[in-house]
């Protein structure tokens, strides 16, 4: 049973470039769920997927930020014109159908915007 | 809005000892409550829950407790050993609705276990 995968783990990029991440949940998990991290904070909520369906974004999703799951397996969060604020580590969370309120974590991938 | 608070930003704890780490909320429809574990440049791991119709759960060495009258809940690590070093967050969810929802985390409490 592989765990939550996250690519890449690390993306350093200019100010205004677009980075996209990838996370593939465990398998069977039909749902997923995308996080944001910042230093000494908790993680904060940003979107949540049912199978390929987005059923809630956070107001914390600006429209630069931009998130698929297009067949219900894995999903990609895109942000467009990237800023230093943008700066945090991106979490990937996925639940299963009979115990979906508990979320198993991926890795992680950690964005800095020079 | 902090709706889920830790205000214990770090704890030491000899190793064999007890750690005890505390968890407030503050909105009364949070039903479910779970416990992870986070070591740097990793994500969150899952450690324990509890539905708010319980007051306790218990999963070998960690036990959590649930205050629903005082928005409080506890998670007790009997005895902590060194490898429990790590952050520890607090989070909750509604889950009376019957479909998954976002989890709401405190910042987290910083777990020293000390030889």
């Amino acid at each position: 049973d592989t765990g939550v995968s996250q690519d890449p783990r690390h993306k350093i990029t200019k100010r205004g470039q677009n980075v996209t991440f990838r996370c593939d949940p465990i398998s069977e998990h039909n749902r997923l769920y995308w996080y944001r991290q910042t230093l000494g904070q908790g993680p904060e909520f940003l979107t949540y997927f049912q199978n390929e369906a987005q059923l809630e974004k956070s107001r914390l999703l600006s429209d630069r930020f931009s998130a698929e799951r297009p067949k219900g397996s894995f999903s990609t969060l895109e942000i467009q014109r990237t800023e230093q604020g943008d700066s945090a580590m991106y979490l990937c969370a996925s639940s299963s159908r009979t115990r979906n309120y508990e979320q198993y974590f991926g890795p992680g991938t950690r964005l800095t915007v020079t | 809005d902090q709706q889920v608070k830790q205000n214990s930003p770090s704890l030491s704890v000899q190793e064999g000892r007890i750690s005890i780490l505390n968890c407030d909320y503050t909105n009364s429809m949070f039903d479910y409550f779970l416990w992870y574990k986070k070591y740097p440049a990793e994500g969150p791991t899952f450690l324990i829950s509890i539905s708010s119709i319980k007051d306790k759960n218990e999963d070998g060495r960690f036990t959590v407790f649930l205050n629903k009258s005082a928005k409080h809940l506890s998670l007790h690590i009997v005895p902590s050993q060194p490898g429990d070093s790590a952050v520890y967050f607090c989070a909750a969810s509604f889950i009376n609705t019957g479909t998954a929802s976002k989890l709401t985390f405190g910042t987290g409490t910083r777990l020293q276990v000390t030889l």
